[in-house]
């Protein structure tokens, strides 16, 4: 059983171009969860979506930023006209209810 | 609003006992431990229900006291393993999601 697939594990974009991550859960996991993390930091919560539902979006800055789940394929957590700020690495991790949540390796994002 | 760790950081040497404490302003459903090693991604330790359980898991194990919303790790002849940085999550109403604390460094040495 994978775990939690998390892809492109690095991502370098130009200032004003879109960054597109992808997050494949575990089998049988329908819960996903964004984070973002800055070096040295904890993780701030993001977005909770489930199949084709945003559940919980408060922790999602509320221009360029967006995320889906659709019924196919992998979450996409996609930041339009990136800043340097924008510069973190986003994990996902998924549970398949409310239990643990297991995390993907990450996507580190540097904004040139 | 997110969980406080204390302490932020701890050095051990190996075979030492560490306590990691956390603690919410809000009434807790349950707490999740992780540890998370440098460039990595944190890795899930334990999960903490309501109900004042204690839970193990080898040297590491953890408790939940309801009534003052607060969980510690307790981590027993540590070992070089254990380095890390230890984050609590922890979900509180009908929220799902986990809110994190800012993180415990734990560093063991030889």
């Amino acid at each position: 059983n994978a775990g939690v697939m998390q892809n492109p594990r690095h991502l370098v974009r130009r200032r004003g171009q879109e960054a597109r991550l992808r997050c494949s859960p575990m089998k049988g996991h329908s819960h996903v969860y964004w984070y973002r993390q800055l070096p040295e930091e904890g993780l701030k919560f993001m977005v909770y979506l489930q199949k084709e539902n945003i559940i919980d979006e408060s922790g999602m800055p509320k221009e360029r930023f967006s995320a889906e789940f659709p019924k196919e394929g992998p979450s996409i957590l996609r930041i339009q006209q990136v800043v340097r700020g924008d510069s973190a690495a986003y994990f996902c991790a998924s549970s398949p209810s409310s239990s643990e949540a297991f995390f993907g390796q990450g996507t580190r994002l540097t904004v040139v | 609003q997110q969980p406080v760790q204390s302490p932020q950081a701890v050095i051990l040497r190996e075979g030492e006992d560490a306590v990691i404490n956390c603690s919410s302003s809000k009434a807790l459903y349950s707490v999740h431990w992780y540890r998370q090693k440098h460039g990595e991604a944190p890795v899930f330790l334990m999960i903490l229900l309501k109900g004042g359980e204690q839970k193990g898991h080898e040297k590491i194990s953890a408790s939940f006291n309801e009534k003052k919303q607060q969980s510690s790790l307790y981590l027993t002849a540590s070992q070089l393993s254990y380095s890390g940085t230890y984050f609590c999550g922890t979900e509180s109403g009908s929220a799902r999601q986990l809110t994190f604390g800012s993180g415990t460094q734990l560093t063991v040495l030889p």
